[in-house]
């Protein structure tokens, strides 16, 4: 099924460790967004693309990093995590037609 | 400043009873509003969206919004709540100008009592 693919859906880190989260969507989608959600806040955008080989900060970028190296993938990465960076990510990409959300991926860092 | 506030972190109704979620938006901001659902350990649907067609908008489930300018508001109503209505509930706006990255209120905890 066509769609926005999230891996891993779970993972704990221990604290300075890093690690990559992939997102892959098959829709030909130029946009694409990472997002964290905290209770009591919503989602908040961490980076953003606008097309192959594009990145740009959103509202909370710090201690993460991104790439789009190929237009269906988009990176988040995780230098050295922290504990504050416990949450659940998600990913979504957009065409004319509406935005579409992955399943999410449950990040624990101890 | 906020773009989109929701006005009730939690709401709570009786199973038949109508629902109201609140949600504000800041006029400078685009006119394309959102509501998304979540339920419990799941992912984001798309419940109904605004694109200036219509003030009176029509979502999936029985939920509709009006989109208000001069009270630059976009509340979220059902007429008679469903257990499995029981849910988180987001209003989303599209800042002006931006790369369509949605910009989320902070939620909505609806519970449905029996």
């Amino acid at each position: 099924n066509a769609g926005v693919t999230q891996t891993p859906k779970f993972r704990v880190l221990k604290t300075g460790q890093s690690m990559t989260l992939l997102c892959a969507q098959d829709m030909n989608h130029e946009y694409m967004y990472w997002y964290r959600q905290d209770p009591g806040m919503g989602l908040r955008l961490i980076h953003y693309s606008v097309g192959e080989g594009t990145t740009a900060k959103g509202e909370v970028p710090d201690g993460y990093n991104v790439s789009r190296l190929k237009k269906q993938n988009f990176l988040l990465g995780l230098e050295s995590a922290a504990p504050s960076q416990t949450s659940v990510y998600f990913c979504a990409s957009t065409s004319d037609y509406g935005y579409t959300f992955g399943s999410g991926t449950r990040l624990t860092v101890v | 400043a906020q773009s989109v506030t929701q006005l009730d972190s939690h709401v709570s109704v009786s199973e038949g009873t109508p629902v109201l979620l609140r949600c504000n938006y800041s006029s400078s901001y685009s006119t394309s509003l959102f509501w998304y659902v979540q339920h419990p350990n799941k992912g984001l649907q798309l419940l109904l969206k605004y694109t200036s067609a219509a003030t009176l908008v029509k979502g999936i489930n029985g939920f509709e919004a009006e989109f208000k300018k001069s009270e630059t508001s976009f509340h979220l109503t059902k007429p008679s709540a469903h257990m499995s209505d029981a849910a988180e509930y987001f209003c989303v706006v599209i800042p002006s100008g931006s790369a369509r990255q949605l910009t989320f209120g902070s939620g909505t905890q609806l519970t449905v009592l029996p």
